[in-house]
């Protein structure tokens, strides 16, 4: 069964833009939760989301949105890029609950200069 | 909200040391989750504690649930090289968000 698949890999972006990065979940999973990780503040929570409805949210500013698609494919968003947005954004899906065990991807490495 | 601390930040043991790391939460937890994170990685799903006092083992690998279900412990017998990386705990409350602890780095000397 392949894993959660996150595109791109890497991306570098300039302050003000916008960016839009994609997640793939396991098969069969329809529960997708975002993530940010940075040195400073660690794995942060951003949403999650199960059958195209944002379950949960995270403290995170309104810049920062999602989507998800009738395949469970998902999106996130972040418009008008801070430096302090630089960060590695993972992607991980569970079957249904989200409590359950999460299937990170390899993440999105995203550099704002 | 919620918060989990984890401690320590780091440890460095020397390959055969035993080693543990701790989890806090400000709340009770419906359940807690460790992961793994090897360099350069991502966070690999290791475990899933849901009972008051539970404890599980996964060979080296010993996990425990608090009775007050607010802290958890992992401990690891006789480190090898290949243990390597950062431990996340990572607790659901009822707010239904999972909060991750700070992780403890692991390095291992052989």
């Amino acid at each position: 069964k392949a894993g959660v698949t996150q595109t791109p890999r890497y991306l570098i972006k300039t302050r003000g833009q916008q960016v839009t990065l994609s997640c793939s979940p396991i098969s069969g999973h329809r529960s997708v939760s975002w993530y940010q990780q940075t040195p400073g503040q660690g794995l942060q929570f951003l949403f999650e989301y199960f059958s195209e409805t944002q379950r949960n949210k995270g403290n995170f500013p309104g810049r920062f949105s999602g989507r998800q698609f009738s395949n469970s494919r998902s999106e996130m968003n972040v418009s008008t890029l801070e430096l302090g947005d630089s960060a590695l954004y993972l992607c991980a899906s569970s079957l249904a609950r989200p409590e359950a065990e999460q299937f990170f991807g390899p993440g999105t490495r995203l550099t704002v200069l | 909200g919620q918060q989990v601390m984890q401690i320590p930040q780091y440890q460095h043991v020397q390959e055969g040391e035993d080693f543990t790391t701790y989890c806090n939460s400000s709340t009770t937890l419906s359940n807690i989750q460790w992961y793994k994170q090897r360099p350069g990685g991502h966070p690999v799903f290791l475990i899933q504690l849901v009972k008051s006092g539970e404890v599980k083992k996964q060979k080296r690998l010993t996990f425990q649930f608090g009775e007050a279900k607010k802290n958890s412990s992992l401990h690891i017998t006789a480190t090898q090289t290949t243990d390597v990386g950062t431990y996340f705990c990572a607790g659901w409350d009822a707010g239904n968000m999972l909060t991750f602890g700070g992780g403890t780095r692991l390095m291992v000397k052989p």
